[in-house]
């Protein structure tokens, strides 16, 4: 089947602990993006990636590491310097064009910091 | 002012009831246009895409009024599946060529039988 997966499902952390959320898609798209989703708020951008080996920050990139070594895979690290990390993590994937482009998401990581 | 809003509802409906909802975006340069369904705890789902001249898919209708800048969803005879809370996005940055999302906050909806 294809699709995007992220794993793990739930995480937790201590405080001051770097993790990093898998995602992996196997729908040949060319740009990725990760997204936080906080309670009563929209989607924000973290990162995104619209071609492998190149990836550009987005709108609350500050606490977040990503690379883009393979196409299909796009990780992302929480960095004991993000401040507010508890939140719930959906990683996205697109063909890449511009116009109508349409975003497919993963199923999510949640997040949460003990 | 957000540059996509939506009013948060909920929006109680019984089975079987027309419900509608609107959203409003601030770039009047914007070009794509989305509805999304997110159910709880789960990813959001692309319902459907909104073109300039509306378009239908089954009991779902998308509207566009780029004068007024705002998007309408209908959803007809509601089912109890439609329970959900909906996403109404928009192309935030359309003169870069790449398709940079904006979210709203969403709309939720409740179908009681």
């Amino acid at each position: 089947d294809g699709g995007i997966t992220q794993s793990p499902k739930y995480l937790f952390r201590k405080e001051g602990q770097n993790v990093t959320l898998s995602c992996e898609q196997n729908l040949n798209h060319d740009a990725m993006y990760w997204y936080r989703q906080d309670p009563g708020q929209g989607l924000r951008l973290i990162y995104y990636s619209q071609i492998v080996n190149d990836f550009q920050k987005g709108d609350i990139a500050e606490g977040y590491s990503v690379s883009r070594e393979k196409k299909e895979s796009f990780p992302l690290t929480v960095t004991s310097a993000q401040k507010n990390p508890t939140a719930f993590y959906l990683c996205a994937s697109s063909l890449g064009l511009a116009g109508t482009d349409t975003q497919y998401f993963g199923p999510g990581t949640r997040l949460t910091v003990l | 002012r957000k540059e996509v809003e939506q009013d948060p509802g909920p929006f109680n409906v019984p089975e079987g009831a027309t419900v509608a909802f609107n959203c409003t975006y601030s770039n009047s340069a914007s070009q794509s246009f989305f509805w999304y369904r997110q159910d709880c705890r789960k990813e959001p789902k692309l319902l459907m895409s909104v073109y300039s001249s509306g378009n239908e898919d089954g009991r779902f209708t998308a509207q566009l009024n780029r004068a007024s800048q705002y998007i309408s969803l209908l959803i007809r005879d509601s089912k109890l599946s439609d329970s959900a809370t909906y996403l109404c996005v928009v192309n935030g940055e359309p003169d870069t060529g790449f398709q940079k999302l904006v979210f709203g906050t969403g709309t939720r909806l409740l179908v009681s039988p």
